[in-house]
């Protein structure tokens, strides 16, 4: 059992760059999400999903995009990338029920240069 | 939409001793749930404890515990005997208890140290 994972753990773009981050489960949660994480603002919301085939943007979606075809994958894709999106990006998945505990992965240091 | 304020950028306590973590919140919702989050420098996110809104009884958790004041939404973070291995990030946060709208609100963290 993996838990959550994330691909890469690291990775450096230039402006205009695209990429996607990898986020796997192997829980069977219908609820996953993403986050970004910044120096003095905790996490915020990017984009989330309460099964397959189902998304919804969060707090900040701007600059991203989401699909979520299959339960195990959430894949978040940066469109063109922008220094502004330098950050620690984290998935996290949960069984959907709210006293529920959601489960993060270990977290994606993205620079964009 | 709800808010979550850690007032508490740093803090430090000596080792064995006891220290507490301040956490507001603004919401007008009737049921939630509260979280503490530890981030240590390996970065992985760890649930610390969680408080339902709806029991007015304190959760605990080992050496941690909290004090839930629904009324002044307050929920501080109160770790007995620190130990070195709590230094870390320590987030506070929010979820609705609406179907639906399970997604986290989150402090800004307050970093925790400890002195040996």
């Amino acid at each position: 059992n993996a838990g959550v994972t994330q691909t890469p753990k690291f990775q450096v773009l230039k402006t205009g760059q695209s990429m996607t981050l990898q986020c796997a489960q192997d829980m069977n949660h219908e609820y996953m999400s993403w986050y970004r994480q910044d120096p003095g603002m905790g996490l915020r919301l990017i984009h989330y999903s309460v099964g397959a085939g189902i998304t919804d943007q969060g707090e900040v979606p701007n600059g991203y995009n989401v699909s979520r075809s299959t339960t195990e994958d959430f894949p978040l894709r940066l469109l063109s990338a922008a220094p502004s999106q330098t950050s620690v990006y984290f998935c996290a998945s949960s069984t959907g029920t709210a006293q529920a505990e959601q489960y993060f992965g270990p977290g994606t240091r993205l620079t964009v240069t | 939409a709800q808010t979550v304020t850690q007032s508490q950028p740093e803090m430090s306590v000596q080792e064995a001793e006891t220290v507490t973590l301040s956490c507001t919140y603004d919401t007008s919702e009737s049921d939630y749930y509260l979280f503490w989050y530890k981030q240590p420098p390996s970065r992985q996110m760890i649930l610390v404890i969680r408080q339902e809104a709806y029991k007015q009884q304190n959760a605990t958790e080992n050496r941690f515990s909290v004090n839930f004041q629904k009324a002044a939404k307050s929920f501080s973070l109160k770790i007995s005997d620190s130990q070195l291995g709590d230094a870390a990030m320590y987030f506070c946060a929010y979820r609705s208890a609406n179907f639906g709208n399970e997604k986290l609100t989150f402090g800004t963290g307050t970093r925790l140290t400890i002195i040996p």
